[in-house]
């Protein structure tokens, strides 16, 4: 069974540092991964995902990510953060399959100081 | 377009109490999604739905049913709800494979 890993629950960074946020997963298969952004008390927005190709996906919001197959890890970036990025992160893996199904990592919670 | 509806976005039940959550999109997609949420989990898959008329049991089936009457709605039922089913709860569609589009959620208590 496919499953995703977040390291991190709680990241605190200054505004203007760089951010980044860790995800690893396990599948058999080439996966298909995505970012996920919730704000607080709101459902949850694309921010970019990876299918297959260049292994260097932007996204919306300034945000990119990463594949690196041999470290299994789908690590999301940005270079410089503004306080409204606070929110909490989902990676998540699908299956090409008939259901679709998104297996999500537990969340990395991002909080900005001003 | 509204995208993907939740009804009703806030529930406190007592333990044994039924109730039905509603979701609903206009978007024309194929394949719905049931997902609760809890701290330090994620989200987990409930039950989903590849077409209308159709559903499949998800990760956390245990205690909810669901039905797809129609293509743009999505039920989610709790027959005696337990307090081990407080959560916010999330549906999502998609068209079938890739990005899923999600609603805005429904917290609900069991006490």
């Amino acid at each position: 069974a496919q499953s995703v890993t977040q390291p991190d629950i709680h990241i605190t960074v200054s505004e203007g540092a760089s951010l980044e946020l860790r995800c690893n997963y396990s599948y058999g298969a080439t996966p298909y991964l995505f970012w996920y952004v919730q704000s607080p008390g709101q459902g949850l927005q694309l921010l970019l995902k990876y299918f297959s190709g260049d292994t260097l996906v932007q996204g919306i919001k300034g945000f990119e990510a990463e594949f690196k197959r041999s470290q299994s890890s789908f690590n999301l970036r940005k270079p410089s953060v503004h306080w409204s990025d606070a929110a909490e992160y989902f990676c998540a893996v699908g299956e090409n399959n008939a259901g679709n199904m998104l297996t999500f990592g537990g969340g990395t919670r991002l909080m900005v100081k001003p | 377009n509204a995208g993907v509806t939740q009804t009703p976005k806030f529930r406190v039940l007592k333990t044994g109490q039924s109730m039905t959550l509603l979701c609903a999109q206009d978007m024309n997609h194929e394949y719905m999604y049931w997902y609760r949420q809890d701290p330090g989990m994620g989200l987990r898959l409930i039950h989903y739905s590849v077409g209308e008329g159709t559903t499949a049991k998800g990760e956390v089936p245990d205690g909810y049913n669901v039905s797809r009457l129609k293509k743009q709605n999505f039920l989610l039922g709790l027959e005696s709800a337990a307090p081990s089913q407080t959560s916010v709860y999330f549906c999502a569609s998609s068209y079938g494979f890739g990005e899923q589009f999600f609603g805005p959620g429904t917290r609900l208590t069991v006490l």
